[in-house]
């Protein structure tokens, strides 16, 4: 089945520096959306990228869509503490109906 | 604002009894979404509605596990026995059409599911 890995699991950075999350998937995806889980949360949509190569901006987070459309990446710009929380992308497949998603990279910021 | 809206936030069972939990989707959002949440772990799809129909429930443990939505509407996600596994939160999702474009899921606060 499909299967969508993201990488780091955690990590730990300093506010002000940058954080980058991959999300990989075992096949190719129809669309990425990426969602972010405030502590004690539910997950919120962020955005969704539909195009091969495509890059979209909101503020300081850059999202990008890979050319084979098997993969995806999200950049925080100078981290704030509000950016605390895990991002989750997760994607439909052409075959598949069904929304799956990654396993998710938690961000810890800290002054 | 629209909602999903989950019932109950909580809920505390003993293993072998029977638990269910409610939701209703955002009005006109014809996908309707089960994931289950383990802490630390990304959402794992139970069920998806499209409509009153199933579209995938591969990974529901239909042994023990039902879902249902009557009328295309609101949904039911039902265990019994429940299993001291099972504790997690179980996430209610909708989204306006999975047709690709309108995919967009809006979640519900979700229910906190603990078995003794």
């Amino acid at each position: 089945g499909q299967q969508v890995m993201q990488i780091p699991q955690y990590q730990h950075v300093q506010e002000g520096e940058d954080f980058t999350t991959y999300c990989n998937s075992s096949t190719t995806l129809s669309n990425i959306q990426w969602y972010k889980q405030r502590p004690g949360g539910h997950p919120v949509f962020l955005i969704q990228l539909v195009k091969s190569g495509e890059v979209k901006k909101q503020k300081r987070l850059t999202f990008q869509f890979g050319e084979a459309k098997k993969n995806s990446s999200l950049h925080i710009t100078a981290t704030q503490t509000t950016d605390v929380g895990t991002y989750f992308c997760a994607g439909y497949t052409g075959t598949a109906s069904k929304l799956t998603f990654g396993t998710g990279t938690r961000l810890q910021v800290t002054l | 604002e629209a909602e999903v809206a989950q019932s109950p936030r909580y809920k505390i069972t003993e293993k072998s009894q029977a638990v269910a939990f409610w939701c209703d989707p955002i009005s006109g959002h014809a996908t309707l979404y089960w994931y289950r949440q383990i802490l630390g772990q990304g959402p794992e799809l139970l069920v998806q509605f499209q409509d009153e129909s199933v579209v995938d429930d591969s990974q529901l443990p239909k042994d023990r596990f039902s879902a249902e939505r009557l009328k295309g509407v609101d949904s039911t996600l039902k265990i019994q026995p429940a299993e001291l596994g099972d504790s997690a939160m179980y996430l209610c999702a909708s989204s306006l059409d999975s047709g690709h474009l309108n995919t967009e899921a809006f979640f519900g606060q979700g229910t906190r599911l603990t078995v003794v």
